[in-house]
């Protein structure tokens, strides 16, 4: 079992759809999780963060984290044809000193919002 | 703002051709990532480096290796290039974080390099 499992997508919705993105996880240890967005022919950027279990909202997107169950959500509301790009989840230790800078990604997922 | 510049955008080499790609940091971070990222595998690390002559392998390090001499430069050499190396590569950097919550884990991206290997 890989560390991170992501759904594999592509995901296509209308304009104005609710999207829910979703990421599993193995280890306990994670504590740190984040969600990148990559637009077309560029590198990711990092769109939300979480530290631990909960909920965080920014605009248009809320970001959940469920470490009894490993599983973590990016929620967009209100979608809107400027979201469409490959949606990565990231999780790290808590550390990021020495070997324990990396971070772990999911394979991405990538969304197309339809006009 | 903060700058991952990454030496090429596109790159076309030859089978065996040794081939280096070059990364540079303006953020004085400490740690500086090298992934390659492909339709269905996602992004796979290579190596990273979390201070200046040190480096650690990642998830593929195979055929590749890296060398950082200066703090704000990670190269990814390729000895002799292979047709499944052709490839998106990313160039990350990262500041250190020593204490739990003390600061951000963010990694910042180049814009990547599509390496063809013919």
């Amino acid at each position: 079992q890989k560390e991170v499992e992501q759904d594999p997508g592509p995901l296509s919705v209308p304009e104005g759809a609710i999207v829910s993105l979703n990421c599993t996880y193995s280890n306990s240890a994670f504590q740190y999780f984040m969600w990148y967005r990559q637009y077309s022919r560029k590198g990711p950027e990092l769109l939300m963060y979480t530290y631990s279990s909960g909920n965080k909202e920014d605009g248009r997107f809320t970001a959940q984290v469920d470490k009894s169950s490993k599983y973590i959500s990016l929620f967009i509301r209100d979608s809107q044809p400027s979201d469409s790009a490959t949606y990565l989840c990231a999780m790290s230790v808590g550390k990021a000193n020495g070997a324990n800078s990396k971070l772990t990604f999911g394979k991405g997922i990538t969304l197309s919002v339809r006009p | 703002d903060v700058k991952v510049t990454q030496s090429s955008r596109y790159l076309v080499k030859r089978t065996g051709e040794k081939v280096f790609l070059e990364c540079v940091q303006d953020m004085d971070h400490e740690n500086m990532f090298w992934y390659r990222q492909d339709p269905g595998l996602g992004l796979r690390l290579i190596y990273f480096s979390y201070d200046v002559k040190m480096k650690e392998k990642g998830d593929i390090p195979e055929g590749y290796s890296v060398s950082r001499e200066k703090k704000e430069r990670f190269s990814l050499i390729l000895e002799s290039a292979s047709t499944n190396q052709t490839s998106m590569y990313l160039c990350a950097s990262s500041r250190t974080v020593l204490r739990w919550l003390a600061g951000s884990y963010e990694q910042y991206f180049g814009p990547g390099t599509r390496l063809t290997v013919t």
